[in-house]
C-alpha cells in the first residue's frame, strides 16, 4: 500500500534555480496539501487543492505555483529557489468531509 | 496573527506524568479538532479528532474541545517514553477543505 508518496527525497538546489516536487496518492482522495515545516514552525500549508484542476494559497503561498492537473497527483514548482525556501517539504491528502490526512514521508531542500 | 497558535515547549516530564497539550484559535469556522504525532524525521500521524464540541478518549488519551473559548487540548495519562515527540494540533472547516497546524509541542518523556 503506497498511500502518499513524495518525490525526490532529498535536493540541493543553487539559489535561482527551479524545480518540482511531485505527490502522488493512491487512495482516491479530493484533497490535497503542500506544507513546509521549519524549526519552532509548525507545518504551515503554502497551497492545497479540493479537487481535480482547483488550486488555493495556504498561508505562505509566495514563491511556489502548484498544479493538479491529475485527481491523484499534485505538484510543487519553485521558480526560482531562495535559501529561505530551505525547508522539509510535506504532501498529505484526505477525502471529502471528515477523514484523516495521510502525509507523504517528505523532501528535505536546502537552497544554497 | 495565526490562526491556530500552539506553545511549542519543550516539555519534559518524568515517566508516569499526566502531559497536557493545549492550542487556541481564533476562526470561528473550524469544526474538525485534531490531533498529530510526529516522530523525529517521519510525517505526522493522526493521533485523536474530535468533531464541534466535547471530549472523546482513547486508552491514554484524552481530547477536549472548548468552542466557545476557541481553546482545544490533549491529555497523556501514565506518559511513556514511547510518547517522546512532537504533538501538532490541527483545524479544519466543515467546507473549504484548508487544514491548519500549529507550531507543534516537543514532548519529551523521562525515564
Amino acid at each position: 500500500n503506497a498511500g502518499v508518496t513524495q518525490t525526490p527525497k532529498f535536493r540541493v538546489l543553487k539559489t535561482g534555480q527551479s524545480m518540482t516536487l511531485l505527490c502522488a496518492q493512491d487512495m482516491n482522495h479530493e484533497y490535497m496539501y503542500w506544507y513546509r515545516q521549519d524549526p519552532g514552525m509548525g507545518l504551515r500549508l503554502i497551497h492545497y487543492s479540493v479537487g481535480e484542476g482547483t488550486t488555493a494559497k495556504g498561508e505562505v503561498p509566495d514563491g511556489y505555483n502548484v498544479s493538479r492537473l491529475k485527481k491523484q497527483n499534485f505538484l510543487l514548482g519553485l521558480e526560482s529557489a531562495a535559501p529561505s525556501q530551505t525547508s522539509v517539504y510535506f504532501c498529505a491528502s484526505s477525502d471529502r468531509g471528515w477523514t484523516e490526512a495521510f502525509f507523504g514521508q517528505g523532501t528535505r531542500l536546502t537552497v544554497v | 496573527q495565526k490562526e491556530v497558535e500552539q506553545d511549542p515547549g519543550p516539555l519534559s516530564v518524568p515517566e508516569g506524568a499526566i502531559v497536557s497539550l493545549n492550542c487556541t484559535y481564533s476562526n470561528s469556522a473550524f469544526q474538525y479538532f485534531m490531533w498529530y504525532r510526529q516522530y523525529s524525521r517521519k510525517g505526522p500521524e493522526l493521533l485523536m479528532y474530535t468533531y464541534s464540541s466535547g471530549n472523546k478518549e482513547d486508552g491514554r488519551f484524552t481530547a477536549q474541545v472548548d468552542k466557545s473559548s476557541k481553546y482545544i487540548s490533549l491529555f497523556i495519562r501514565d506518559s511513556q517514553p514511547s510518547d517522546s515527540a512532537t504533538y501538532l494540533c490541527a483545524m479544519r472547516t466543515s467546507n473549504t477543505g484548508k487544514l491548519i497546524f500549529g507550531q507543534g509541542t516537543t514532548l519529551q518523556v523521562k525515564p
